[in-house]
C-alpha cells in the first residue's frame, strides 16, 4: 500500500527553525517527484516546494531562501527544512507524491497525500 | 503567483448536478492541460478527484468530471450524494516548475 506519514511539526518561535519529515512506503521516493503543500488554519491549499527525481528543487516565492526540500534515499524519506520561520508559515504541512508528464517533464498532480503535520509559529 | 478564482460556496440537493468553476490566466490554466481537482473533508487530507483536466483516477466515481475552456476549468458532480459535501480545490501547473491552487469551494448538499 502506498502511504506517506509526516512528522516533525510543533510550536516554534518566530525566527526559529524546524525540520519536517515524510516517510514513504509502497514506492521509492527517489524515483518520483515529491512535493510539500501547506494549509493555514481555515484557509486554502498553498504549494510550497517540489523535488524532481533527478534532484532539482523548486520553491514558492513565499518560502524561497528560507525553506529547503531534500530526501534521504536510504530512509525513503522526504524532508522540509524550514528556517527564519514567520507567523504566516503557521499551517498544516502535507507531503505528496507528484506525478509528471513523461514527455515534458512538467509536474502535474498530487497523489497520494500524507495526513499532514501542524506547524505553529508563535511567541 | 495569484491564486486561481473559485466560488466560495455552491450547493445542491441530492441527485442534482453542480459545477464548480476555476478561473486562472494564460500562464496557468489556459497555458497547460495540467489542471487537477481535490476533495477535502474536514480534518482530512486532500484526495485527488480529477487530473490532466478531465481524467479520473481509479476508484473515483464517474459522477465526477472535469473540463476546460480557455482560462477556466470546471468540475461537475452529477447525482449529488450526501458524502460529496466537502471542500474542493482546483490546481494548475503555472510554469517554471511551480503550481497554483484555487481558494477552495465549500459544497453543501441540501
Amino acid at each position: 500500500e502506498v502511504q506517506l506519514v509526516e512528522s516533525g511539526g510543533g510550536l516554534v518561535q518566530p525566527g526559529g527553525s524546524l525540520r519536517l519529515s515524510c516517510a514513504a512506503s509502497g514506492f521509492t521516493v527517489s524515483s518520483n517527484y515529491m512535493s510539500w503543500v501547506r494549509q493555514a488554519p481555515g484557509k486554502g491549499l498553498e504549494w510550497v516546494s517540489v523535488i524532481y527525481s533527478g534532484g532539482s528543487t523548486y520553491y514558492a516565492d513565499s518560502v524561497k531562501g528560507r525553506f529547503t526540500i531534500s530526501r534521504d534515499n536510504s530512509k525513503n524519506t522526504l524532508y522540509l527544512q524550514m528556517n527564519s520561520l514567520r507567523a504566516e508559515d503557521t499551517a498544516v504541512y502535507y507531503c505528496a507524491r507528484t506525478y509528471y508528464d513523461f514527455w515534458s517533464g512538467y509536474p502535474n498532480w498530487f497523489d497520494p497525500w500524507g495526513q499532514g503535520t501542524l506547524v505553529t509559529v508563535s511567541s | 503567483q495569484s491564486a486561481l478564482t473559485q466560488p466560495a460556496s455552491v450547493s445542491g440537493s441530492p441527485g442534482q448536478s453542480i459545477t464548480i468553476s476555476c478561473t486562472g490566466t494564460s500562464s496557468d490554466v489556459g497555458g497547460y492541460n495540467y489542471v487537477s481537482w481535490y476533495q477535502q473533508h474536514p480534518g482530512k487530507a486532500p484526495k485527488l478527484m480529477i487530473y490532466d483536466v478531465s481524467k479520473r483516477p481509479s476508484g473515483v466515481s464517474n459522477r465526477f468530471s472535469g473540463s476546460k475552456s480557455g482560462n477556466t476549468a470546471s468540475l461537475t458532480i452529477s447525482g449529488l450524494q450526501a458524502e460529496d459535501e466537502a471542500d474542493y480545490y482546483c490546481c494548475s501547473y503555472a510554469g517554471s516548475s511551480t503550481f497554483v491552487f484555487g481558494g477552495g469551494t465549500k459544497l453543501t448538499v441540501l
